[in-house]
């Protein structure tokens, strides 16, 4: 059974710092893997995708990596702002499921501080 | 184009009675899927659908109905709510079920059973 896993689960850092979310998958029979960002109260809202036969994606200031064989997935935010306050869920799409669903892990909740 | 859109998108209920979740998307996506986001478990299928007149269950399909009539309509129906069911519902849709296609979310029904 698929499992995602967030490590942080919080982190708070200062303006300016250049910062790595974690993500990690138990089976690396994946279509994509995909990091969304939460506001409190809000929906999700899709930062990258990141294909299996990928290694990175790039947008802006973020860079997620993919390493398949290895079941993990890196989130890079350079130059962090206050504005970058959220909860960042990263999300597989099993490879092994004809439900087309996501599971995605915990989150890590990003503070950063002015 | 409007993306994902959910109407409500706050509701509150009393236990037994029913009630319809609205989700519609304009990209001409096919696949379409409800969630549900709950603390600490995060985020769970419920029910999806892979085009008009075709529907399945997800991970926790009890108490809840769906129907695909159109391409842009995904409604969700409480039957007869239960406080199990306070939770904050997601729905999501993509081009296809399987693939490395990016799904998309709505804003969210924030639903509370008394």
């Amino acid at each position: 059974k698929q499992e995602v896993t967030q490590i942080p689960a919080a982190l708070s850092v200062p303006e300016g710092e250049n910062l790595v979310l974690n993500c990690s998958f138990t089976d690396s029979a994946i279509y994509n893997l995909q990091w969304f960002r939460q506001d409190p109260g809000k929906g999700l809202t899709s930062l990258l995708l990141i294909q299996s036969s990928q290694r990175e994606q790039t947008s802006g200031r973020l860079n997620a990596s993919l390493d398949k064989s290895s079941g993990r997935s890196t989130l890079y935010i350079a130059a962090s702002q206050p504005g970058d306050s959220a909860t960042y869920l990263c999300a597989v799409r099993d490879g092994s499921s004809n439900t087309g669903k996501l599971i995605f892990g915990q989150g890590t909740t990003l503070q950063v501080k002015p | 184009n409007a993306g994902v859109t959910q109407t409500p998108k706050f509701q509150v209920l009393k236990t037994g009675q029913s009630m319809t979740l609205q989700c519609a998307q304009d990209m001409n996506h096919e696949y379409m899927s409800w969630y549900r986001q709950d603390p600490g478990m995060g985020l769970r299928l419920i029910h999806y659908s892979v085009g008009a007149g075709i529907t399945d269950q997800g991970e926790v399909p009890n108490g809840y109905n769906v129907s695909r009539s159109t391409t842009e309509d995904f409604p969700l129906r409480l039957l007869s709510a239960a406080p199990s069911q306070t939770s904050v519902y997601f729905c999501a849709s993509s081009y296809s079920r399987q693939g490395g296609n990016e799904q998309f979310f709505g804003p969210g029904t924030r639903l509370t059973v008394l």
